[in-house]
């Protein structure tokens, strides 16, 4: 089946070690997004990749980065982990760029100790 | 820029009934409104969606409806089964080059035995 897979589902890291979290994909979406969701709140953008043009949301801390070395796999790279940096990290694709439908992974939780 | 509000936050609802979740949105050029249904522990899962041409999309037990003059928008989900207990988001976007999708703040429904 078409899919969103992150790995990994769950990752400890300590305060200010660096971590990678993953993402591929097999629908051949030209858009990745990546979505930091903390509880009970909704997903919120950090960035977007169309094909290889990367898009930083404004807001998005300098802390986080983010690389597409072909269409299937993104990464998010977090320098410095802070305790608020703890989330569930969303990927998702979308077949075309502007926000039409998306197609979310199952998120990656990350702890900061 | 757009702005949606979701009501309400939780929404308890006995086995069997229906459900309704209402949305509002504030940019009349948006054009494309999709619901997420997001269970425990998962990403959110693309449930329905519908474009500002029609006014009413229908898949079995879920219906959305669409009010372009009131800038409005609601779920329906008939016949509530036990799995249907999850956090529900609605969003909107103008389906641009330079846009994204933006979430209301999530329902909490749960279905009552």
């Amino acid at each position: 089946d078409a899919m969103v897979i992150q790995n990994p589902r769950y990752q400890v890291t300590q305060f200010g070690k660096p971590v990678t979290l993953s993402c591929s994909q097999t629908l051949n979406h030209n858009v990745m997004y990546w979505y930091q969701q903390k509880s009970s709140q909704a997903p919120k953008l950090l960035f977007h990749y169309y094909d290889k043009d990367f898009n930083n949301e404004a807001d998005t801390p300098d802390n986080f980065q983010s690389r597409r070395p072909n269409t299937s796999f993104c990464f998010l790279d977090i320098r410095s982990p802070g305790l608020g940096d703890a989330a569930m990290y969303l990927c998702a694709t979308s077949p075309e760029i502007g926000g039409g439908e998306q197609y979310f992974g199952p998120g990656t939780r990350l702890t900061v100790t | 820029g757009e702005n949606v509000e979701q009501h309400p936050s939780t929404l308890s609802v006995q086995e069997g009934d229906s459900a309704v979740i209402k949305c509002t949105y504030s940019d009349s050029a948006s054009n494309y409104f999709p619901w997420y249904k997001q269970e425990l522990g998962k990403g959110p899962q693309l449930i329905i969606d519908i474009r500002s041409n029609v006014g009413e999309k229908k898949d079995q037990r879920i219906a959305v409806t669409l009010n372009k003059t009131a800038k409005h928008f609601s779920l329906h989900i008939t016949e509530t089964q036990p799995e249907d207990s999850a956090v529900y988001f609605c969003a909107a976007s103008k389906r641009n080059r330079d846009d994204k999708i933006i979430f209301g703040k999530g329902t909490r429904l749960h279905i009552l035995p």
